[in-house]
């Protein structure tokens, strides 16, 4: 129920392309949905984030749609860049009221080629 | 505004051997959080402190501790170091939920 599935484990896009990133979750408590950037010998930097009452919230070429039904949220990076290429995490936050912590998923590495 | 910060940035650790992780929180946060993120699986939930207290543990063993000082800093301290401890042990700070600002980690190497 702690689970946060994520695909895929690896993606190339060409630049220009839309990257596509999805997760999956089990449990309904999850309340804050964020996506996190990791560059090599680097912390995650928060991406983005979205909560489960909004279907979708965009940032510059950054997006993520959520859809409650189906517990599954992407990412989509418009017009992907050389520079976007990184490895990317989705998470979920449970909060109980006494305790909150984020599961993450395992990890999508992002290469866009010229 | 100085951002979380970790030390050292990389750890060389013999088996059976205890490390020491450190971390400071960005100025004005409570919150620090322990993450393990070891090749392939993510970023594993440790340990959650707040104002001094540990609020929350992950699915960790009991050689994982650390603590919280009156400053917020942080320290993580892993007893009788396995081969599999070898990770990256990120820290991240928070002022109140959410985001998490995490620190570059240390590369923590058990041979």
């Amino acid at each position: 129920q702690q689970q946060v599935k994520q695909s895929p484990q690896s993606l190339i896009v060409q630049k220009g392309g839309i990257s596509i990133i999805n997760c999956a979750y089990e449990n309904t408590a999850f309340d804050y949905f964020p996506w996190y950037q990791q560059f090599p010998g680097k912390g995650p930097a928060l991406l983005i984030a979205i909560r489960p009452d909004v279907s979708e919230k965009k940032e510059g070429r950054f997006t993520i749609s959520f859809n409650k039904s189906a517990k599954q949220f992407s990412l989509h990076i418009m017009d992907s860049q050389p520079g976007d290429s990184a490895t990317y995490f989705c998470a979920a936050r449970l909060n109980t009221g006494t305790a909150s912590k984020l599961t993450f998923g395992t990890g999508t590495r992002l290469q866009v080629t010229l | 505004e100085a951002g979380v910060t970790q030390s050292p940035t990389h750890l060389i650790k013999t088996r059976g051997q205890q490390a020491t992780l450190r971390c400071s929180p960005i100025s004005g946060h409570t919150s620090v959080y322990w993450y393990q993120q070891a090749l392939g699986l993510g970023l594993q939930f440790l340990l959650w402190y707040d104002e001094g207290e540990e609020r929350n543990r992950g699915n960790f063993p009991p050689r994982f501790s650390g603590r919280q000082f009156p400053n917020y800093s942080s320290e993580l301290n892993v007893n009788a170091l396995e081969l599999e401890d070898s990770a990256l042990y990120l820290c991240a700070s928070s002022p109140a939920w959410p985001p998490l600002h995490f620190g570059n980690g240390t590369r923590l190497t058990v041979t």
